[in-house]
């Protein structure tokens, strides 16, 4: 099956500072999407990514297909931003769930 | 805005017992999924659900059956709890359309089997 590597595992940053994360997955895929799991373990969509750029508020996300990657970016950061941040990738045709990265932990202090 | 909601936040369990976990979207999605989620590990897909009483073993689905009786329904089903069983349960509902294939995600059981 397809492997999802992202990169940094954690990330502790000043409020204020940009960021990026990255994840590399090893197959070509039909859908990616970027979750934010706040403290109380709820996730979130951030965006459905499986190419092109795209922007909302103070993230964006690209991800270049043909190399097999992606990246998210969160500037302006503030302590509300603080999770962990997932990748996931679907290869196949159809919707058969999910392969996950094992996240970014990033911890914006104050 | 889509809604997929999880009976319990927190359940405890003993090793032996049979476990349910409930999950209900609102959207009328025809899929719908089980993951699992250990510190290191990321989320694991168990078991997936493409339409009524329809199923499909997803990564680790060893210990575990579901049952889909209603669209909006999926339930995971620990037959005989164990210890390594321990862990937080994710379910989610599948949105198709134009904007993207989404994943709507509820906010989580932590089981714990002593």
């Amino acid at each position: 099956g397809i492997q999802v590597e992202q990169s940094p595992p954690d990330l502790i940053l000043q409020e204020g500072a940009n960021s990026t994360l990255r994840c590399n997955f090893s197959d070509s895929v039909n859908n990616l999407q970027w979750f934010h799991q706040n403290p109380w373990g709820q996730l979130i969509n951030l965006f459905y990514i499986p190419s092109g750029t795209k922007q909302n508020g103070r993230l964006s996300a690209t991800t270049v297909a043909t190399e097999r990657y992606s990246l998210l970016y969160i500037s302006s950061s503030q302590t509300t931003d603080s999770g962990v941040y997932f990748c996931a990738v679907e290869g196949g045709g159809g919707a058969d769930g999910l392969t996950f990265g094992k996240g970014t932990h990033l911890i914006i202090q104050p | 805005d889509v809604k997929v909601t999880q009976s319990s936040r927190y359940l405890v369990k003993r090793t032996g017992e049979k476990v349910f976990l409930e999950c209900v979207q609102d959207m009328d999605h025809e899929n719908m999924f089980w993951y699992r989620q250990d510190p290191g590990l990321g989320l694991r897909l168990i078991y997936f659900s493409y339409d009524v009483k329809m199923k499909e073993k997803g990564d680790i689905p060893e210990g575990y059956s579901v049952s889909r009786e209603k669209k909006e329904r999926f339930s995971l089903i620990l037959e005989s709890a164990s210890t390594n069983q321990t862990s937080m349960y994710l379910c989610a509902s599948l949105r198709l359309g134009a904007g993207g294939d989404i994943q709507y995600f509820g906010a989580g059981t932590r089981l714990s089997v002593l």
